[in-house]
């Protein structure tokens, strides 16, 4: 069964809207990374946070690892049409990485 | 240039031709992946290895054969290809805990479709 669980599947906004995607595990994650998929593209690794709490920023983007690390979340402020693609986050279980089934932004000029 | 090559980008095949999709990486990465994307599913791991000679089943290995005999190459082998088979494969590689681990790199992917 899947292990990451990730919400909403697919997500509509108008540009200069929020955008945010979450992702769940019922086991506690080492460490869960995001990535970016460009329509046509190949998965683009983001970030990785590895510490409960942990919150980094990467300029409009802000990913947030769970106190529990069983959850995480990608905010997008102000989306532009450049931040169009899927949003997939994969968390570490033992020496595995498990991918979430991602969410596709489309960003509405 | 950093980065993970897999050939080929686009195959057709039919039912039972075996084939083999090759990967190689110029990072002295330590761990290598297989992945297959499809629909609704996201990516889900077919094989891995974390070292030369050392490769472990993923999530979706049935069908699929793995070797990594040196560290730069990692294909991916379908003894008999069928139609359930027919995906996007995705090869990845990534450093090692002991090599500062980070994220994956992945290559451009292999669309298969077998007949």
């Amino acid at each position: 069964g899947q292990q990451v669980m990730q919400i909403p599947q697919y997500q509509h906004v108008q540009e200069g809207e929020d955008f945010t995607t979450y992702c769940n595990s019922s086991t506690t994650l080492s460490n869960i990374q995001w990535y970016k998929q460009r329509p046509g593209g190949h998965p683009v690794f983001l970030i990785q946070l590895v510490k409960s709490g942990e919150v980094k920023k990467q300029k409009r983007l802000t990913f947030q690892f769970g106190e529990a690390k069983k959850n995480s979340s990608l905010h997008i402020t102000a989306t532009q049409t450049t931040d169009v693609g899927t949003y997939f986050c994969a968390g570490r279980i033992g020496n595995q990485f498990y991918f979430g089934t991602g969410t596709s932004l489309t960003v509405i000029p | 240039e950093a980065q993970v090559t897999q050939n080929p980008r686009y195959l057709i095949t039919v039912t039972g031709k075996k084939l083999t999709v090759t990967c190689s990486q110029n990072m002295n990465h330590e761990y290598m992946s297989w992945y297959r994307q499809d629909p609704g599913l996201g990516l889900r791991q077919i094989y891995y290895s974390m070292n030369v000679e050392v490769t472990d089943k993923g999530d979706v290995p049935e069908g699929y054969k793995v070797s990594r005999k040196e560290k730069r190459n990692f294909p991916l082998i379908l003894e008999s290809p069928s139609p359930n088979q027919t995906s996007l494969y995705f090869c990845a590689s990534r450093r090692s805990p002991g090599q500062g681990a980070r994220g994956y790199t992945f290559g451009s992917g292999t669309r298969l479709t077998v007949v």
